[in-house]
């Protein structure tokens, strides 16, 4: 497996406010993701993170309200911009393996926005 | 895009009992796919994954079948036993060339009475 390091675990928010989730994944991993997981729903792909670049989003997601980076190859952090009640949910990270291509979650931030 | 569809979206089998979950997908060019089981508050974990040249793959009490031409798979636990109760994913992706971007289907809440 691969080890996955997320924090904040959970965060309650004032509407309005923004937050970020910092992800540390170890060495075995290469590709890094952020999920979405509503309330008693599935997972969601937020984006691919990209190492020095931009991230690449998923239909229905946008920078300006989830900006993620990169900055190395085992770092990477997603930013809930301007939250609202509705941004309420778990947000993980992920990291997979080229070789084997496993993918592998970290223990999730759970966001509650008031 | 890739649409995974997973049945049933509750299962509830008695201990010593086998368990079913089938799931479907869309895109006849996905290769690989993994099944996640989550426990209440936890991340999900890969607990085992097929590849498309491959029909069948065991692990102790667990089995992962595919079939490419119906484009199904499905994951059998045997001889359940309580702490088999979670909610189980299956996703799909096109390895490598889709970077490990995985699509889940909607969960399988299982729980086992004893």
């Amino acid at each position: 497996s691969a080890v996955i390091s997320q924090k904040p675990s959970r965060d309650i928010c004032q509407r309005g406010t923004s937050l970020t989730i910092q992800c540390q994944v170890d060495s075995q991993v290469t590709m890094m993701f952020w999920y979405r997981q509503q309330p008693g729903q599935s997972l969601t792909l937020i984006a691919t993170a990209n190492q020095g670049s931009e991230a690449t989003y998923e239909s229905g997601f946008v920078i300006d309200k989830f900006p993620i980076s990169r900055p190395n190859l085992t770092f990477s952090t997603l930013t809930v911009s301007n939250m609202s009640p509705e941004d309420s949910s778990i947000y993980l990270c992920s990291g997979g393996r080229l070789d084997t291509g496993e993918l592998f979650f970290g223990e999730g931030s759970r966001l509650t926005v008031l | 895009g890739e649409n995974v569809e997973q049945h049933p979206s509750t299962l509830s089998v008695q201990e010593g009992d086998s368990a079913v979950i089938k799931c479907t997908y869309s895109d006849s060019a996905s290769n690989y796919f993994p099944w996640y089981k989550q426990e209440l508050g936890k991340r999900p974990q890969l607990i085992i994954d097929i590849r498309s040249n491959v029909g069948e793959k065991k692990d102790q009490r667990i089995a992962v079948t595919l079939n490419k031409t119906a484009k199904h798979f499905s994951l059998h636990i045997t001889e359940t036993q309580p702490e088999d109760s979670a909610v189980y994913f299956c996703a799909a992706s096109k390895y490598p060339q889709g970077a490990q971007k995985l699509v889940f289907g909607q969960g399988t809440r299982l729980t086992i009475n004893p």
